[in-house]
């Protein structure tokens, strides 16, 4: 079974903190992992993925299969910045996406 | 010109009524998905399509069921809808890598 866990509910930063969003996961063998993103009144679309190790938005995420952990980090946060974002999971030979729970990042002024 | 339409956007209806939601998409997938976010449970899957003919239950599908009527169309249906299903229901589609899911802008349903 594949398990996805964001442990925290809610994050609140300043303006020009650094931000963390945890995620981590449970899957056997090799996951391909991602961040979604939630802007208010939008619908929900990709941040990055694991695979293509590329910086959106100044948001990165390293896969670190001995923690089994794909935080998402940005250096300085900003105002639109704040958004519900979703870890996700995609394995097996079917590749049905599992989310986690979300994590609600608060960027204050 | 989206990608992915969900309608109802808003519908509020009593318990024990019937409720069809609808998702068509121009993407060209064959896969199409329905997905359920809740507060605090985030998105939890009902049911997923890989092509027309077929299609699967997620894990939380008691109580949904569904319908591929063309590779462009994925209806979610409650039949006798309750309270705790009031939620945003959201679609998606994808290709089979599933590399990326293309989300519908959802469907907020309250049951009273």
């Amino acid at each position: 079974a594949q398990r996805v866990t964001q442990p925290e509910k809610l994050l609140s930063v300043f303006k020009g903190a650094p931000v963390e969003l945890k995620c981590n996961y449970s899957y056997s063998g090799s996951p391909e992992l991602f961040w979604y993103v939630q802007y208010s009144r939008q619908r929900l679309q990709l941040l990055l993925r694991h695979i293509s190790r590329e910086s959106i938005k100044g948001f990165t995420a390293d896969l670190n299969k001995g923690e089994t952990s794909f935080h998402l980090k940005k250096p300085f946060a900003q105002e639109e910045d704040s958004a519900m974002y979703y870890c996700a999971l995609s394995g097996g030979g079917s590749y049905i996406p599992t989310f986690g729970r979300g994590t609600s990042l608060i960027v204050h002024p | 010109d989206a990608d992915v339409t969900q309608t109802p956007r808003n519908r509020i209806t009593k318990t024990g009524k019937r409720i069809m939601l609808e998702c068509s998409q121009t993407k060209g997938h064959d896969r199409m998905y329905w997905y359920r976010q809740d507060p605090g449970l985030g998105l939890r899957l009902i049911y997923y399509s890989f092509d027309v003919k077929d299609i699967n239950k997620g894990e939380i599908s008691d109580g949904y069921s569904v319908s591929r009527q063309a590779q462009a169309k994925f209806s979610l249906s409650l039949e006798s809808a309750i309270p705790n299903q009031t939620a945003l229901y959201f679609c998606a589609t994808s290709d089979p890598t599933a590399w990326e899911l293309f989300f519908g802008e959802g469907s907020r349903l309250t049951v009273l």
